[in-house]
Order: structure tokens, then C-alpha cells, then sequence
């Protein structure tokens, strides 16, 4: 099946620790994207990546690092820097046409600090 | 930049209730407009999507869309909700060139009450 696919569903970290986010699509889209979702606030562009080897800061890029070394690989590191990682993260792919910008989501992978 | 603002927040119906959620966005150029839906528990699934043409456009399981853009709305309708369209609706815009991630809403929480 085609999709895309994030891991673990749910992640415990210490505070202080950095944690690395996965996230693969089998879409053979080009960009690639992740969001943050917390209650309220709607969905909010940390980092995106519209080709292999190149990314983009989003709106809240801050605390957080990413790398596009394959065009099916998108993974988000939240570093000890993040002044409140616990959240609701989403990734998402889409191609680059003009008109076909649709988004297609993952199932989220849910980050507790403790 | 662009923005979205979705104004109702949580919205509590009764099933067969007519439904209406507003959905406002802030855009310099040619916007492309969508509502996704997360279901309880589920991931993030496109209902419409709106990029030319005729600006009333119809989405999955009954619901549809109308594009005014003198008023930069898009707001989703639906005429007769059912229990299982208790969801987060999220409104979200992206444009042609530039940027071409999705900037979306705060959300809204609709309840439908059997």
C-alpha cells in the first residue's frame, strides 16, 4: 500500500535528550513536510523539504533539525534545545505540480518529555 | 504571509442539523484552499479541495465547499450531519509558487450529538 509511514507511534524522552523522529513515504512525491498539532493551535509548519538534499525552515523551525539524503526519507530530530517538545507531530509528502499540492498524512507520532 | 483563521471553535450539533464552518485566509496571490478532517484516533484525510474553476466544490460523505473571493472565505457545509462526523476540521490554503507548504487553522471540534 502506498503511504506514508511514521515511527514509533508514541515516544517517551528525558528532558535533555534529543530524539529523532522517522518518517517514510512511498508516494514518490518530492516535498515532504513536518507539523507540530497541540490542542487549539491548529497544525504548524516546523520544517519542509520540496526536493532530495535541500530543506526549509518553516515557522517554528526553532529546537528542531531535519535531513533529506533520500527522496523517501524525511526524519525530524527535536533537539534538547526545544523549549516544549511534548506534542503531536505529523509528517506529510505531496508532489510539486502546480495543482496537485494535496497533502497526505501520516498517523502521527506522539512525543512525551518527562 | 499568509494565514487561516477558522473562528468556531468547538461547535456542538444534533444529528440532522445543517452544518456550517467559516474558514478565512490571508493570500498575496492564487490560493488553493482545503478542509481536511481527523477523525478520533485516525490520521488526517482530505475532504476538498479547491484549486480553479467552479468555486462550489463537493468533498467525500456528503460535504462541499463554496470559494468567495471577494470575501476570502471558504467555508464547508454540510446539510444533514451525522454521529459520525464528530471530528477536528481543519481549513488550510497553500499557493502556486513560492512556498508551497499548507498553512493551516486553529481547527474546529465538531460534536454531533446522537
Amino acid at each position: 500500500d502506498g503511504g506514508i509511514t511514521q515511527s514509533p507511534k508514541y515516544l517517551f524522552r528525558k528532558e535533555g535528550q534529543n530524539v529523532t523522529l522517522s518518517c517514510e513515504q512511498n508516494l514518490n512525491h518530492d516535498a515532504m513536510y513536518w507539523y507540530r498539532q497541540d490542542p487549539g493551535q491548529g497544525l504548524r509548519l516546523i520544517y519542509y523539504s520540496q526536493i532530495v538534499n535541500d530543506f526549509q525552515k518553516g515557522d517554528i523551525a526553532e529546537g528542531y533539525s531535519v535531513s533529506r539524503e533520500k527522496k523517501e526519507s524525511f526524519p525530524l530530530t527535536v533537539t534538547s534545545a526545544q523549549k516544549n517538545p511534548t506534542a503531536f507531530y505529523l509528517c506529510a509528502s505531496s508532489s510539486t505540480g502546480q495543482q496537485n499540492t494535496e497533502a497526505f498524512f501520516g498517523q502521527g507520532t506522539r512525543l512525551t518529555v518527562v | 504571509a499568509q494565514s487561516v483563521s477558522q473562528h468556531n471553535h468547538h461547535v456542538i450539533l444534533s444529528e440532522a442539523a445543517s452544518l456550517e464552518l467559516g474558514c478565512n485566509y490571508s493570500y498575496g496571490g492564487t490560493v488553493n484552499l482545503f478542509w481536511y478532517v481527523q477523525y478520533p484516533g485516525q490520521h488526517l484525510q482530505l475532504l476538498l479541495k479547491y484549486f480553479s474553476g467552479d468555486p462550489l466544490v463537493k468533498g467525500i460523505k456528503g460535504f462541499e465547499a463554496e470559494f468567495i473571493k471577494s470575501k476570502f472565505s471558504f467555508n464547508l457545509r454540510k446539510p444533514s450531519v451525522q454521529w459520525s462526523d464528530t471530528a477536528e476540521y481543519f481549513c488550510a490554503v497553500n499557493g502556486n509558487t513560492g512556498r508551497r507548504a499548507l498553512t493551516f487553522g486553529s481547527g474546529t471540534r465538531l460534536q454531533v450529538q446522537p
